[in-house]
């Protein structure tokens, strides 16, 4: 079965630093992916999102991810982190062909120092 | 993301209530899901609608009952639920293998 897993827990960043954020997948085949963030008591918005083609995606709020097959991953960056940039942090794959399902994973925080 | 709608945002019942949570979206999509957020766990998926039909049961309790009455509108019937019941649920449409787009969410508490 497919898996997520966002190592970090927690980040803490100062405002203005750059940020990575990781994501690795466990797939069998090709897949597509997300990021999406959420802000206390929201839904989840969808940041950027992968399918095919540059592996290189630019997402709304200055946001990108680079597909790394070889490394089975999707790390989120951002160059300058803003304050308002604080939220939870979830990163979602799905099986292309295999249907709508996503797996999620379990999702950093981050925290910004100003 | 005003696409998708959910209602009430806030719910406290108690464990004899029965209750029911809405979620309708506006963006034309086929498919619509029920997720569960608890704190300290990965997001779960409950159910998947696809035009209509039930087409994942994720070994849900069934004193959760999902209804679909067409592609735009969703609900989660609840009655006799456990104080472990008590999270964030979260409604999703997308198109069959398009990104998912969240409605706010549902706060729930089970006394």
């Amino acid at each position: 079965a497919q898996s997520v897993t966002q190592p970090d827990i927690h980040i803490t960043v100062s405002e203005g630093a750059s940020l990575e954020l990781r994501c690795n997948y466990s797939y069998g085949a090709t897949p597509y992916l997300f990021w999406y963030v959420q802000s206390p008591g929201q839904g989840l918005q969808l940041l950027l999102k992968y399918f095919s083609g540059d592996t290189l995606v630019q997402g709304i709020k200055g946001f990108e991810a680079e597909f790394k097959r070889s490394q089975s991953s999707f790390n989120l960056r951002k160059p300058s982190v803003h304050w308002s940039d604080a939220a939870e942090y979830f990163c979602a794959v799905g099986l292309t062909g295999g249907g709508n399902k996503l797996t999620f994973g379990t999702g950093t925080q981050l925290k910004v120092e100003l | 993301e005003t696409g998708v709608t959910q209602t009430p945002r806030h719910l406290v019942m108690g464990m004899t209530n029965k209750k029911s949570l809405k979620c309708e979206q506006h963006l034309g999509h086929n498919a619509m899901y029920w997720y569960k957020q608890s704190a300290k766990k990965p997001l779960e998926l409950m159910f998947v609608y696809n035009f209509k039909e039930q087409t994942e049961n994720n070994s849900v309790p069934s004193r959760f009952s999902p209804e679909c009455p067409n592609s735009s509108h969703l609900f989660l019937h609840l009655h006799t639920l456990q104080p472990e019941d008590s999270a964030l649920y979260l409604c999703a449409s997308s198109q069959e293998q398009g990104e998912q787009f969240f409605g706010p969410g549902t706060r729930l508490t089970v006394l």
